[in-house]
């Protein structure tokens, strides 16, 4: 069974641009989840999606994080423009259900100098 | 406000010997508890979970305990082996949507 994959698997940009991670997870999972991990922290949920739709964005920095989950498969998430404290590693996960064990993919590291 | 605390940022073990991690938590409306491991450059791999209406937890050389009134667990690896090097996160979930408070990690090194 494929896992999660993510690209790119890393990027380096400058502050005040634009970056778009994405993130195909397993087959047949309903639930999405975007984690932030800056170094030295566990992840924070940005964002989780049930089939296409958002179940919690709480702590989404909507003025400059975007999310979206067309089709309920693929999903993508845009920072746009970045700081220098989004350099984290941004990890997306799925699960069967709510309630299900996550599966990580690799992780995007985003270096913004 | 660290829900979720894992005090100790790295533990070092000798192989085969015990390695005990451990986790504290604050909020009393965590029902369910998880240990996750992760390796360098990829994602954390679910490893073992407790429900709060158990005390203990066991799934081969894994074994989770709960302490509900010292809001503490801990993990226990026995024997350590050096593929068991990694850093290991504590997680915690408030509520059914199943929504993960996660620790800082503890890195776990196996010295052979």
């Amino acid at each position: 069974e494929a896992g999660v994959a993510q690209s790119p698997r890393y990027k380096i940009i400058e502050k005040r641009q634009s970056v778009a991670f994405w993130c195909n997870p397993i087959s047949g999972h309903a639930t999405l989840y975007w984690y932030q991990q800056i170094l030295g922290q566990g992840p924070k949920l940005l964002i989780q999606f049930q089939n296409n739709g958002v179940v919690d964005d709480s702590q989404l920095p909507k003025d400059r994080f975007s999310a979206e989950r067309l089709k309920g498969v693929d999903s993508t998430l845009k920072i746009q423009p970045a700081k220098l404290e989004d350099s984290a590693v941004y990890l997306c996960a799925s699960s069967l259900g709510n309630e299900e064990t996550q599966y990580f993919g690799p992780g995007t590291r985003l270096l913004v100098l | 406000d660290q829900q979720v605390k894992q005090n100790s940022p790295s533990l070092s073990v000798q192989e085969g010997r015990i390695s005990i991690l451990n986790c504290d938590y604050t909020n009393s409306m965590f029902d369910y508890f998880l240990w996750y491991k992760k390796y360098p450059a990829e994602g954390p791999t679910f490893l073992i979970s407790i429900s709060s209406i158990k005390d203990k937890n066991e799934d081969g050389r894994f074994t989770v305990f709960l302490n509900k009134s010292a809001k503490h667990l801990s993990l226990h690896i026995v024997p350590s082996q050096p593929g068991d090097s990694a850093v290991y996160f504590c997680a915690a979930s408030p509520d059914s949507n199943y929504q993960l408070i996660w620790g800082a990690g503890t890195k776990l090194i196996i010295k052979p």
